[in-house]
C-alpha cells in the first residue's frame, strides 16, 4: 500500500485563487518532504525541500511567496499554490524517505495532485 | 546543459525483445543512482537503485559508468506490462533531492 498520500488527486480552480495541496508519510514520521512539479512529457522538476518545524528551502528559480510550503507535524506538508494562474497549471508530486530501522531509506512518491487553473 | 538527460524515445519493441536506454548525467560527483517507472499520469515509482558493480532485478539490469557518466537500464523478455515512461534519477549529493531526466517511452506491443 501507499506510504505517501497526497491529496487531492485532481483539482480545477479559477484562476487567482488558491489552493491547497496535502502530502501525509503514513505510519513514518517525516522530519523533510520533496515537492516536485511536472509539465507535461518533461522531468519532475523539485521546487523546494519542506522541512518540518522550520522555513522551506526552494530552489532557485521557485518564488517562495507563490508557493507556500507548511511542515507542521512529522507526518504532513502542504503545499499552497497562492494566485493561482494557467501556467500553474501542473502534476505537483510529493516525496519522502521511510527512514525507519529495517527499511531501505527509499524515496516513495504521493500520488500526485493535477491542477488546472482555467 | 541539463543535469540529467535522457534518450525520449519512444522505443516500440515486440514482447520478448531486449531493449536497453542510456542516461547521461553533468555532476561528476553525484552520489547515487535510481531507474524509476512512471505510468501515464501517475507517480514514479522506484524500479530499481543502481549500484557501482551493476545490478540485476530478474529482467531488468543497470549499470552505471562513472567515467563516462551515464547509467543504463536493460529489460529483457519485454512483457506488455512493461510500457512506461522510464525516469533515470540522480542524488548530487547525499540529500536525495533527486535530479530526474524526462523519461524514455517504452512500448511493447503484442
Amino acid at each position: 500500500g501507499a506510504v505517501v498520500s497526497q491529496h487531492p488527486s485532481r483539482v480545477i480552480c479559477k484562476s487567482g485563487t488558491s489552493v491547497k495541496i496535502e502530502c501525509r508519510s503514513l505510519d513514518f514520521q517525516a522530519t523533510t518532504m520533496f515537492w516536485y512539479r511536472q509539465f507535461p512529457k518533461q522531468s519532475l522538476m523539485l521546487m523546494a525541500t519542506s522541512n518540518e518545524g522550520s522555513k522551506a528551502t526552494y530552489e532557485q528559480g521557485v518564488e517562495k511567496d507563490k508557493f507556500l510550503i507548511n511542515h507542521a507535524s512529522l507526518t504532513l506538508s502542504t503545499l499552497t499554490v497562492t494566485s493561482a494562474h494557467p501556467e500553474d497549471s501542473s502534476f505537483y508530486i510529493c516525496s519522502a524517505r521511510d527512514l525507519r530501522q529495517g527499511r531501505t531509506g527509499e524515496l516513495f512518491f504521493g500520488e500526485g495532485s493535477r491542477l488546472t487553473v482555467l | 546543459r541539463k543535469e540529467v538527460e535522457q534518450d525520449p524515445g519512444p522505443f516500440n519493441v515486440p514482447e520478448g525483445a531486449t531493449v536497453a536506454f542510456n542516461c547521461t548525467y553533468s555532476n561528476s560527483a553525484s552520489q547515487s543512482f535510481f531507474w524509476y517507472r512512471q505510468d501515464c499520469r501517475k507517480e514514479p515509482k522506484l524500479l530499481m537503485s543502481v549500484y557501482s558493480s551493476g545490478n540485476e532485478d530478474g529482467r531488468f539490469t543497470a549499470q552505471l559508468n562513472r567515467a563516462s557518466q551515464y547509467i543504463s537500464l536493460l529489460i529483457r523478455d519485454s512483457k506488455l506490462s512493461d510500457s512506461a515512461t522510464y525516469l533515470c534519477a540522480v542524488n548530487p549529493s547525499n540529500d536525495y533531492k533527486l535530479s530526474f531526466g524526462a523519461g524514455t517511452t517504452v512500448t511493447v506491443r503484442a
